[in-house]
């Protein structure tokens, strides 16, 4: 049973930085993009970034561009979302998803349990 | 950015009702459309991918329809599971794009 797990998320100082990680099991990660999305309390779905299956590409949000990073780990099943200069508003679950693919309209078909940000002084 | 607009944000049903919860993306997307279920605690499970193809293991009372800017996804035969918050999302571009959310209460 494919499954992604986050972990690395906690409690930081504003203009701090934090590295959250995702981990998949039943499946192999390099055959996937995959989407980091967030959920700040109470509030909707936001789509942070991506990584290519073979991270020759990634694509993110503008509130994420130069702050963010996602990268692959080329020897483990797992990648990152590096979060640096971090700010109130990014408080947030942070969920890792992987893409269908084309043939299913490239949706989120498999979804972490998400790791809690909270950026506070 | 495409902008995605759900309607209603809120609807309240009941057990063997019909509900239809509507999207509306700010530019032509095709098919290239999602739907997704959130429970509370939980993290969103994919129901339908473009547009009106149901994923693997959703019970067959959920559907999708649409194309180009205006997408519906109807839950007939309502169940009390299915009580939850749903979302569509466009899958065309980046940014990809959620809509609000619609909250289906009892």
């Amino acid at each position: 049973q494919a499954q992604l797990v986050e972990s690395g998320g906690g409690v930081v100082q504003p203009g701090r930085s934090l590295r959250l990680s995702c981990a998949a099991s039943g499946f192999t990660l390099r055959s996937h993009d995959v989407h980091w999305v967030r959920q700040a309390p109470g509030k909707g779905l936001e789509w942070v970034a991506v990584i290519w299956f073979d991270a020759t590409n990634e694509h993110y949000a503008d509130f994420a561009k130069g702050r963010f990073t996602v990268s692959r780990d080329p020897f483990r099943n797992t990648l990152d979302l590096q979060l640096n200069s971090l700010r109130a508003e990014d408080t947030a679950l942070y969920y890792c998803a992987r893409n269908s693919g084309y043939n299913f309209g490239d949706a989120f078909d498999v979804w972490g349990q998400g790791t809690m940000v909270t950026v506070s002084s | 950015d495409i902008e995605m607009t759900q309607s209603p944000s809120s609807v309240f049903a009941s057990v063997g009702d019909r509900v239809t919860i509507t999207c509306r993306a700010s530019q032509g997307i095709n098919n290239w459309l999602a739907w997704y279920q959130q429970k509370p605690g939980t993290a969103p499970e994919l129901l339908i991918y473009a547009a009106s193809s149901l994923h693997s293991g959703v019970p067959s009372r959920f559907s999708g329809s649409g194309s180009g800017t205006d997408f519906t996804l109807t839950i007939n035969n309502l169940q009390p599971e299915d009580f939850a918050t749903y979302y569509c999302q466009q899958t065309k571009t980046f940014p990809r794009t959620f809509g609000q959310g619609t909250k289906l209460q009892i």
